[in-house]
């Protein structure tokens, strides 16, 4: 497994619904973050947190909402999405600058909106 | 705005036959260039971090090399285990992201 555990795996919700992806990361980083990974499409940064502060905000609609309570913990507070949403939910880590190592990713919650 | 293009799209290997690919990119103020590799159901494996034109890396049957414009990825005799889809990205100094290519499904045949 690797340093950054994303829960859950797979997440199927309605349109309705409210849910949470978590992320944890164990590498003693200081930045993370939250990517979207679609079918044919480059990964798109969504929110990038250094030392627990939003630091960036790539034009995300507020159906998504960060929440990053330490430096070890990142959530995406998901509510009302649409179907175009689907996708894999990438969290990643990284030490402030995000030199040398890169980022550190994890397996990702791929997310099925109904 | 920055650019990552990655070539091909798909590549069809046997065993044992080297190939490069290729990412091309435009980007202000390059801090790095970063290879990841990704299995499907995964999230991406860093493979390389590459700073300065001229500058090359190696692992194992991979070597990545870098120019002012762009970066191959050369895979040396190939092996089935190497299929996946090789990832570039470009970071700027003056930000934190890493913009990412599409890019290149690799499927290596025994």
């Amino acid at each position: 497994e690797t340093g950054v555990t994303q829960t859950p795996r797979h997440l199927v919700m309605g349109m309705t619904n409210k849910k949470s992806l978590k992320c944890e990361q164990h590498l003693g980083h200081n930045a993370m973050y939250w990517y979207k990974q679609s079918a044919k499409k480059p990964l798109e940064l969504m929110f990038v947190y250094s030392l627990e502060e939003r630091v960036e905000n790539n034009s995300v609609p507020s159906r998504f909402s960060p929440e990053c309570p330490n430096s070890s913990h990142l959530f995406l507070h998901l509510h009302t999405l649409q179907p175009e949403d689907s996708a894999l939910y990438l969290c990643a880590s990284s030490h402030l600058g995000g030199g040398g190592d890169g980022y550190t990713f994890g397996s990702g919650t791929r997310l099925t909106v109904v | 705005e920055d650019q990552v293009t990655q070539s091909p799209e798909a590549l069809r290997l046997q065993e044992g036959e080297s190939s490069s690919l290729n990412c091309s990119y435009t980007v202000s103020g390059l801090r790095g260039l970063f290879w990841y590799r990704q299995d499907p159901g995964k999230g991406p494996e860093f493979l390389f971090t590459l700073y300065s034109a001229g500058e090359e890396k190696e692992k194992e049957r991979l070597k990545a090399t870098l120019t002012k414009k762009e970066s191959f990825l050369h895979i040396t005799a190939p092996k089935p285990e190497d299929s996946a889809t090789y990832l570039c990205a470009v970071q700027r100094y003056s930000g934190y992201a890493l913009n990412f290519g599409k890019g290149t499904s690799l499927l290596v045949t025994p």
